[in-house]
């Protein structure tokens, strides 16, 4: 593994079922994020993890939640997904050893709820 | 909240220069970033600027900064069919590693 990996690459997913997206990142970095990028929004912060342990809750946390039970991995739960939560999502992770905390960005996972 | 906005689309033709603006309204900004988000990829980070600083230049990219107007502009010289993609602007506050990013602007280069 180099980087930030997540899975699955692309995923349909039928209303009201529960779905975990997968991240991991090698490089011990401290704060990891979850994004969703939707056409004309951006990116937007739908939770963060500042360090193993710790969660916190972003700009649009509803129907999502995480969890940082060590340094490398932080999974994505839908525990029922709806169809307002398909979209792109992004992982991405930075080190405060960085005093720019550059942001590296998993290659995203494609969720299509029906 | 802090909030990011971009224009959404820019078209330019190949051999002239994009310019890419950008208006935030934290005041308390540490770090300003573009990335950049090629067709089916994650963000890379293209270049940044510390809120200290008016402007920076790296190779083909110039990065303009107007702390008083909370204005960021991004100029890429010479622009080639390998710089279409969606650029971000985004920015930081003190104290948190914490980024907030803007809509993206999509810039097309027509050869």
């Amino acid at each position: 593994i180099a980087g930030i990996t997540q899975a699955p690459t692309s995923q349909i997913l039928a209303a009201g079922r529960r779905m975990t997206l997968r991240c991991t990142q090698d490089m011990r970095h401290n704060a990891m994020y979850w994004y969703r990028q939707d056409l004309g929004l951006g990116l937007r912060l739908i939770h963060y993890s500042n360090t193993a342990g710790t969660t916190g809750k972003g700009e649009v946390p509803d129907g999502y939640s995480v969890s940082r039970a060590n340094t490398d991995d932080f999974p994505l739960t839908l525990a029922s997904a709806v169809p307002s939560q398909t979209s792109v999502y992004f992982c991405a992770s930075s080190t405060e050893a960085s005093s720019y905390n550059e942001q590296f960005f998993g290659p995203g996972t494609r969720l299509t709820v029906l | 909240g802090e909030d990011v906005e971009q224009s959404l689309f820019l078209s330019v033709r190949e051999g002239d220069s994009s310019v890419i603006n950008c208006t935030y309204t934290d005041s308390s900004s540490t770090y300003l970033y573009w990335y950049k988000q090629e067709p089916g990829a994650g963000l890379q980070l293209l270049t940044y600027i510390f809120s200290n600083m008016d402007m920076k230049q790296d190779q083909r990219l110039t990065v303009l900064l107007n702390k008083k107007d909370k204005h960021l502009s991004l100029r890429i010289a010479d622009t080639q069919t390998g710089d279409s993609a969606i650029y971000f602007c985004a920015e930081r506050g003190g104290g948190y590693q914490k980024v907030t990013f803007g809509t993206g602007t999509k810039l097309q280069v027509i050869p």
